[in-house]
């Protein structure tokens, strides 16, 4: 079956340091993938794609997310987090039949 | 340019009630969906329109459920009558061509509670 895992629930992370939101994937031939986030009480905010060629993909707000095949994880990052991006973040990959399909969400957390 | 403009907002309703609401698309985008996001988790599709005709509607409660895209623009999704745990977001979504690697462009939602 094709799916998208995001492993973590939560992710925690201090203003100012790195982050990283992990996400992989399982679908049939070559993967078109998204990172949306979603602000409270807000509808789902396009970040970045990846459908081909550079493996590093960059994004709004200073995201970027790096594709690894053989890994089939496609991570969304930034280099040095605000208390502004705490929100939910969706992993999203379109699947053969021409469906999306959604990981289940991680809420980020950034703390001051 | 403009996004996917959604309305109403917000409805708080009674069960058993009725509620309409209706989305517009970003201008040129062929495909509309609606998408409900019940609370916690991802959204889930419900219906999918290319211009007018549905593309996609086996995950849509038809006894109670039921959206148009007359004229493959503006679109409106009915719940009758409304149950509890029709409590959700109603996310509407639009593309230009539905193909496979497209941005899907959300609105703001509609955030529904049935009491």
């Amino acid at each position: 079956a094709q799916s998208v895992a995001q492993p973590e629930d939560q992710v925690n992370v201090a203003e100012g340091n790195p982050l990283t939101v992990k996400c992989t994937y399982s679908v049939s031939g070559n993967p078109y993938l998204f990172w949306y986030v979603q602000y409270p009480n807000r509808g789902l905010q396009f970040l970045l794609k990846y459908i081909t060629g550079d493996n590093l993909v960059k994004g709004s707000y200073g995201f970027e997310a790096e594709f690894n095949k053989s890994q089939t994880s496609f991570h969304l990052k930034k280099p040095s987090a605000l208390v502004s991006d705490s929100a939910l973040y969706f992993c999203v990959a379109w699947n053969q039949g021409g469906k999306l399909i959604f990981g289940q969400g991680t809420e980020l957390s950034v703390k001051p | 340019e403009a996004g996917v403009a959604q309305s109403p907002r917000y409805k708080i309703i009674e069960k058993r009630q009725s509620v309409a609401f209706w989305c517009n698309p970003i201008s040129g985008h062929a495909t509309l969906y609606w998408y409900q996001q019940i609370l916690g988790q991802g959204p889930k599709l419900l219906i999918q329109f290319q211009n007018n005709g549905v593309v996609d509607d086996s995950q849509l409660p038809k006894d109670r459920f039921s959206a148009e895209r007359l004229k493959g623009v503006d679109s409106t999704l009915k719940i009758q009558p409304a149950k509890l745990e029709d409590s959700a977001v109603y996310l509407c979504a639009s593309s230009q061509t539905g193909r496979s690697g497209n941005t899907i462009y959300f609105g703001e939602g509609s955030w529904l509670t049935v009491v």
